[in-house]
């Protein structure tokens, strides 16, 4: 079965200072992993994915992702974290139904 | 890119009614649709799966038919919340995926039932 695990609920971090947001996988075959972002009472907006290639995947909003086969993880960064980015954040695994499986999120709380 | 529409925003209704969401792609056509529920602070529970001009795969422990998913075409899927009760309000939100784009779900903003 896959599955992802956010072992963080919330992650506090000053504005201007880099944040890391974990996420840890378990799948069955290759790995297709993604980050998402929601914000209140919205949905959720596509961030990055890794699918192959280079373990170092850039996204939207300045985000970027490392894959770590060794380490099965899958953490979101951001060099210098700004306060709008104050949001849940949702690792994703994708099924080979194509189903997708998310974390249970993790708040991340940018600090002026 | 891909938007997907979900309406509406916000709705409230009473007890024993019926309430229907509709889910748009505006500018792809989805060959699938997914349905998921999500509860305060916490993650999404994917419902079902909607197949274009199929019935909807459900998800262990959902209620076929107390949510009855419809995908009649290949840009508009409906979800009907059936006799409605207090214990199903929740966020609801449906996502899409186009022929060519497997790999990236596109969601819409989400629906918020608040059953009295």
């Amino acid at each position: 079965a896959q599955s992802v695990a956010q072992p963080e609920d919330q992650v506090n971090v000053a504005e201007g200072n880099p944040l890391t947001v974990k996420c840890t996988y378990s799948v069955s075959g290759n790995p297709y992993l993604f980050w998402y972002v929601q914000y209140p009472n919205r949905g959720l907006q596509f961030l990055l994915k890794y699918i192959t290639g280079d373990n170092l995947v850039k996204g939207s909003y300045g985000f970027e992702a490392e894959f770590n086969k060794s380490q099965t993880s899958f953490h979101l960064k951001k060099p210098s974290a700004l306060v709008s980015d104050s949001a849940l954040y949702f690792c994703a695994v994708r099924d080979g139904f194509n189903k997708f499986y998310f974390g249970s999120g993790t708040k991340l709380n940018v600090k002026p | 890119g891909a938007v997907v529409s979900q309406h509406p925003s916000w709705v409230i209704c009473k007890s024993g009614t019926s309430v229907k969401i509709e889910c748009r792609s505006l500018d792809f056509q989805a060959t699938t649709m997914f349905w998921y529920r999500q509860f305060p602070k916490q993650s999404l529970m994917l419902m079902a799966t909607s197949n274009e001009g199929s019935k909807a795969t459900y998800e262990q422990g959902v209620e076929k038919d107390k949510f009855l998913i419809n995908h009649a075409s290949l840009t508009l899927s409906t979800l009907t919340v059936t006799s409605a009760h207090p214990e199903d309000s929740s966020f609801y939100i449906c996502s899409a995926r186009g022929l060519s784009g497997a790999n990236v779900l596109t969601f819409g903003a989400g629906s918020r039932l608040t059953v009295l």
